[in-house]
């Protein structure tokens, strides 16, 4: 089982309200990832970091934002949720690359609705 | 444009059988090819890697290949349990990609 935790599980928010997800995890690892997947399709990869201080957009746009302070802490950040935000957010953590090879790690997954 | 295609339908098989699930990939040149499982509500788990030299690899039941002139590789769930029913996804990174693009995955059950 991968250290690497998600908070909360399931969140149901009204339209308007900030919110953010909260991913932690305790393996050290350099790099995190935020995927969106909602159910039956394929995992979107919406946010990235390579280290404290250094986050990037992914392939798919999203109006939510990240911040990487602390190695272990990745959280994201809806300003206004909307019912379009409604979605499955999975975290991921990897280490550095070992002779080009790179596995994730993620964790359980957090389900939003937005009403 | 990049893809990556798995079995679009669902798999069912009786228990006891091989499965064998796809992943085809156009327009990548991978540096290697993951397979990952995924339970309902939860995270996808890694299963497997194999790396674009490599034919073939195997993990107790599992068997990965890789074949880079078909650009297809195929996973083999040996003696198939109801356990194993789960959603499977292979992913892929290219040489000069920066991160892993994962398929949709293929959704199997394994009937007792």
């Amino acid at each position: 089982e991968a250290d690497i935790y998600q908070t909360p599980r399931y969140l149901v928010i009204g339209t308007g309200k900030k919110i953010t997800l909260e991913c932690s995890q305790t393996m050290g690892h350099d790099k995190m990832y935020w995927y969106q997947q909602d159910p039956g399709m394929e995992l979107h990869l919406i946010h990235y970091s390579y280290g404290v201080n250094s986050t990037e957009k992914g392939d798919l746009s999203s109006e939510s934002t990240v911040s990487r302070i602390r190695t272990e802490h990745f959280p994201l950040t809806l300003e206004s949720a909307r019912p379009s935000h409604t979605s499955q957010y999975l975290c991921a953590s990897s280490s550095d690359f070992r002779g080009g090879q790179e596995t994730q790690y993620f964790g359980p997954g957090t389900r939003l609705l937005v009403l | 444009s990049q893809k990556i295609e798995q079995n679009s339908e669902a798999l069912n098989i009786q228990e006891g059988k091989t499965a064998t699930l796809t992943c085809n990939y156009t327009n990548y040149s991978p540096a290697y090819l993951q397979w990952y499982r995924q339970d309902p509500g939860r995270g996808p788990v890694f299963l497997l890697l194999i790396r674009e030299n490599e034919k073939e690899k195997r993990k107790e039941r599992l068997k990965v290949t890789f074949d880079t002139t078909l650009k297809q590789s195929l996973f083999h769930i040996t003696a198939s349990q109801p356990a194993d029913s789960a959603t499977y996804l292979c992913a892929l990174r290219s040489g000069s990609a920066r991160q892993l693009t994962f398929g949709s995955g293929t959704q199997l059950t394994v009937l007792p």
